[in-house]
């Protein structure tokens, strides 16, 4: 079986500050895709982005960044200088076969 | 492009009642199909698969049903809603051909409560 853990609830901060959210993932899987969603007031999940188990390189589009450490196996996100509109609910997933197992979320609030 | 529809956007209905949402894609064929739940504050629960027309694969033993009556259409249904069948439903698809690991793409959710 595998799981998803992200253990922060909540984070709030205020605009133009970074905020890290973290995913640990259990999977006995060698192959395997960790995925990040984004779930804004509206409902609609937003897919952010999709990495490999043999990709460990770190990705950056614009204000967004995935660290990607197998060794621990963690997937973290940052958001750099952030703004209200990233106000939102974050999933990290994993999937195996078909199937995401989605986190339970974190609920990021930016004050303006 | 692909889209993904689905409705109704909301629906109140009373404990007992029957229930139909439906799920559409455009754009692709022979897509793999999903519905989710999201009960309040909490995460995502995969309810049913579907990797081809007829083919339904029941995640979780519950109150609902699905069927996949065309390739890009997707129904979940219920004969008598339960007060814990309220939530937020999503639907989703991603790309043919059963590889591990396709990116889901999200249909913009039916929210549904049941009195």
């Amino acid at each position: 079986a595998q799981k998803v853990t992200q253990a922060q609830t909540e984070i709030s901060v205020v605009e133009k500050e970074d905020v890290t959210l973290d995913c640990v993932y259990e999977t006995r899987d060698t192959t395997y895709y960790l995925f990040w969603y984004k779930q804004p007031p509206s409902g609609e999940l937003v897919f952010l982005i999709r990495r490999n188990s043999f990709d460990e390189q770190n990705e950056i589009s614009g204000r967004y960044s995935w660290n990607f450490q197998k060794s621990t196996s963690s997937f973290n996100f940052t958001i750099t200088a952030s703004q209200v509109v990233d106000s939102a609910v974050y999933f990290c997933a994993l999937s195996e076969d078909y199937k995401l197992s989605f986190g339970a979320g974190t609920t990021v609030t930016v004050r303006a | 492009s692909q889209t993904i529809h689905q409705w109704p956007a909301t629906l109140v209905q009373p404990v007992g009642s029957p229930l139909s949402l439906e799920c559409t894609v455009e754009g692709t064929s022979n897509p793999n199909l999903y519905w989710y739940r999201q009960a309040a504050g909490r995460g995502l629960q995969l309810l049913f698969y579907s990797v081809g027309i007829g083919q339904i694969s029941s995640e979780v033993p519950q109150n609902l049903s699905a069927s996949r009556p065309q390739d890009r259409q997707f129904i979940l249904s219920s004969k008598k809603l339960l007060l814990s069948d309220s939530g937020f439903y999503l639907c989703a698809w991603s790309g043919t051909g059963g590889n591990v690991g396709e990116t889901q793409y999200f249909g913009p959710g039916t929210r549904l409560l049941v009195l």
